[in-house]
């Protein structure tokens, strides 16, 4: 069964320092989403992809994260400077359309620790 | 924007009986109603879904059940087996061009044998 797959799985950074997520959707899958899930909460949404472009940004703090899909498949979300508040995991999930009842995927995650 | 209630956080039950989560959710336009199982270290896994033109809907187990008109949805699980401890979390999906899943906070269930 195909997966959503993501690297490092565990990344320890000293604050102002930058850090980076790689995500691989499930093949196919034209939406790819990226949540940021701190601990005891649930996901919460940063950044929306359709295909390479992006559909919904709201909540990701500009000033310092930046995401891209620039083929339309796997994604990178990068953050400079790290500031201790961004320890928590990070999810990257995948589905096959933009539809209003698509099944999410979820990866493993990412979790950061900033010290 | 749509806001997602999950209540209890924490639940403990013994093995053979039946865990019920609820949730509320605030944007009357959200259609689209997931729940994921999130085991300790593990990917969030859809394990029910249930859309807005849908009461009930059930898996072995599990089932969830929507009140659109009190906007809440509820998971049922019965004949809890230990495998089942983990994080529970429902989700609703905002209406409109969005599509934007807000998740609720997650609830702990444990299931003693």
């Amino acid at each position: 069964e195909a997966e959503v797959a993501q690297s490092p799985r565990y990344k320890i950074t000293e604050k102002s320092q930058a850090v980076a997520f790689w995500c691989d959707p499930i093949s196919g899958h034209a939406t790819l989403y990226w949540y940021r899930q701190i601990l005891g909460q649930g996901p919460e949404l940063l950044v929306q992809f359709q295909d390479e472009s992006v559909v919904d940004d709201s909540q990701l703090p500009k000033d310092r994260f930046s995401a891209e899909r620039l083929k339309g498949v796997d994604s990178t979300l990068k953050i400079q400077p790290a500031e201790l508040g961004d320890s928590a995991m990070y999810l990257c999930a995948s589905s096959l359309v933009r539809i209003s009842t698509d099944t999410q995927y979820f990866g493993p995650g990412t979790r950061l620790t900033v010290l | 924007g749509e806001n997602v209630e999950q209540h209890p956080s924490t639940l403990s039950v013994q093995e053979g009986d039946s865990a019920v989560i609820k949730c509320t959710y605030s944007d009357s336009a959200s259609n689209y109603f997931p729940w994921y199982k999130q085991e300790l270290g593990k990917r969030p896994q859809l394990i029910i879904d249930i859309r807005s033109n849908v009461g009930e809907k059930k898996d072995q187990r599990i089932a969830v059940t929507l009140n659109k008109t009190a906007k809440h949805f509820s998971l049922h699980i019965t004949e809890t087996q230990p495998e089942d401890s983990a994080v529970y979390f429902c989700a609703a999906l905002s209406g409109g061009s969005n599509y934007k899943l807000t998740f609720g906070k997650g609830t702990l269930l444990t299931v003693n044998p």
